[in-house]
């Protein structure tokens, strides 16, 4: 199957500080990446669809100051989490989709912030 | 609007028993994506399968096997002979046809098999 990977998989931040977390699709182009996140013991939450060379479309209750999206070239989208707060503690993973069918996962990203 | 229910939130058996995981679907689009994935405790999501919706073959991969039933909006999973290796949460997805691979997940399913 395609190949996302993601980077890191794992940071731990102090509150307030901003975390970059990097989505690469290795072997296709993707002009779309989706970013989700995941509370323990909970489903997968779409956050946003991330478009290449356009703004991001952000889901309702996501805070798009907050949790900023780059998608600047076909193989890379970024998130950023400005001013984590604990709050933010999260499994974050990003998805894309070769023929815009089939999705494949990152590894995901397991922030904490202290 | 789109939904995806897992209605059994855990499931417990024993090496070799066989199980199914149910997922029960809501959509409007008359073309859409039905996926599986497995998520073992690392956290990586594991595709299993993808159906879309025209194709109502039952499929079959080892132990695994998917029954996609459109009359009654379902998807399950059935795993022949259970393994310990098999313990994960399970993940039933549904995508329309125009979202480019946005995914609705449903609850998860956390299948423990014990040796």
């Amino acid at each position: 199957g395609a190949v996302v990977s993601q980077h890191p998989s794992w940071v731990i931040c102090k509150s307030g500080t901003s975390v970059k977390i990097e989505c690469r699709s290795l072997d296709f182009q993707a002009t779309t990446m989706f970013w989700y996140r995941q509370f323990p013991k909970q489903s997968l939450m779409l956050m946003a669809t991330s478009n290449e060379g356009s703004k991001a479309t952000y889901e309702q209750g996501v805070e798009k100051d907050k949790f900023l999206i780059n998608h600047a070239s076909l193989t890379l989208s970024t998130l950023t989490v400005t001013s984590a707060h604990p709050e933010d503690s999260s499994f974050y993973i990003c998805s894309a989709s070769p023929q815009g069918r089939a999705a494949f996962f990152g590894q995901g990203t397991r922030l904490t912030v202290v | 609007a789109q939904k995806v229910t897992q209605a059994q939130t855990e499931i417990s058996v024993v090496e070799k028993e066989d199980v199914t995981l149910d997922c029960v679907y809501e959509t409007r689009d008359t073309t859409y994506y039905l996926f599986w994935y497995k998520q073992p405790p690392s956290g990586e999501l594991v595709f299993l399968i993808r159906r879309n919706s025209f194709d109502e073959q039952n499929e079959i991969s080892g132990r695994y096997s998917w029954n996609f039933q459109k009359s009654t909006s379902s998807f399950n999973f059935t795993i022949t002979a259970s393994q310990v290796v098999d313990s994960a949460v399970y993940f039933c997805a549904l995508s329309g046809d125009n979202q480019g691979g946005k995914l609705i997940f449903g609850q998860g399913t956390e299948l423990s098999v014990k040796p």
